[in-house]
């Protein structure tokens, strides 16, 4: 079964750091891996997605890497603002066994606090 | 606006009453989700349903039952619910083959409360 921890749990972090957030996964037969934010009481926001054959993909100030043989990822936050408070959520995408649809397994989330 | 609406937002019901979570998708595809999201607990898969089939029941109890009427909307149907079932209710959508890139599109939620 996959598991899927986010380290930390929290954190807190002045404007202007450069922050980096880490997710692992137990099972690297993974299709992709998508990290995602979501606002107090909101739906989730996708950020990134990383296909299972690429190494990175980049967003504006964000940056996420995927290492599958050691089950790995980051999510690389540079020049932080207050704006980017949120929960960050890392979630790795698979094929359900015998069928055509994928599943994600999620973390439990990092919790995001930038301030000013 | 991620293309995926619900409704409604925020629900308040008595354990024994019935109600029912509308989820709508204007992206053209084709596999819908249920996820639950309890407080300090990892997302949840419920439901999936893959070109209106159901093919994923997480061992979900019977006082939550999906309904997939085509391939843009999905609804969820409760009845006599327990406390413990609050929580913020998500529905997904994804364009499916086997050569897809498969990303999962969130509506904004419902937020449940049972008392």
């Amino acid at each position: 079964k996959q598991e899927v921890t986010q380290i930390p749990a929290a954190l807190s972090v002045p404007e202007g750091e450069n922050l980096v957030l880490n997710c692992s996964f137990t099972d690297s037969a993974i299709y992709n891996l998508q990290w995602f934010r979501q606002d107090p009481g909101k739906g989730l926001t996708s950020l990134l997605l990383i296909q299972s054959s690429q190494r990175e993909q980049t967003s504006g100030r964000l940056n996420a890497s995927l290492d599958k043989s050691s089950g790995r990822s980051t999510l690389y936050i540079a020049a932080s603002q207050p704006g980017d408070s949120a929960t960050y959520l890392c979630a790795v995408g698979f094929w359900a066994g015998g069928t055509s649809y994928g599943k994600l397994t999620f973390g439990q989330g990092t919790i995001l606090t930038v301030h000013p | 606006e991620t293309g995926v609406t619900q409704t409604p937002r925020h629900l308040v019901m008595g354990m024994t009453n019935k109600k029912s979570l509308k989820c709508e998708q204007h992206l053209g595809h084709n596999a819908m989700y249920w996820y639950k999201q309890s407080a300090k607990k990892p997302l949840e898969l419920m439901f999936v349903y893959n070109f209106k089939e159901q093919t994923e029941n997480n061992s979900v109890p019977s006082r939550f039952s999906p309904e997939c009427p085509n391939s843009s909307h999905l609804f969820l149907h409760l009845h006599t619910l327990q406390p413990e079932d609050s929580a913020l209710y998500l529905c997904a959508s994804s364009l499916h083959g086997l050569l897809d890139p498969y990303e999962q599109y969130f509506g904004p939620g419902t937020r449940l409360t049972v008392t």
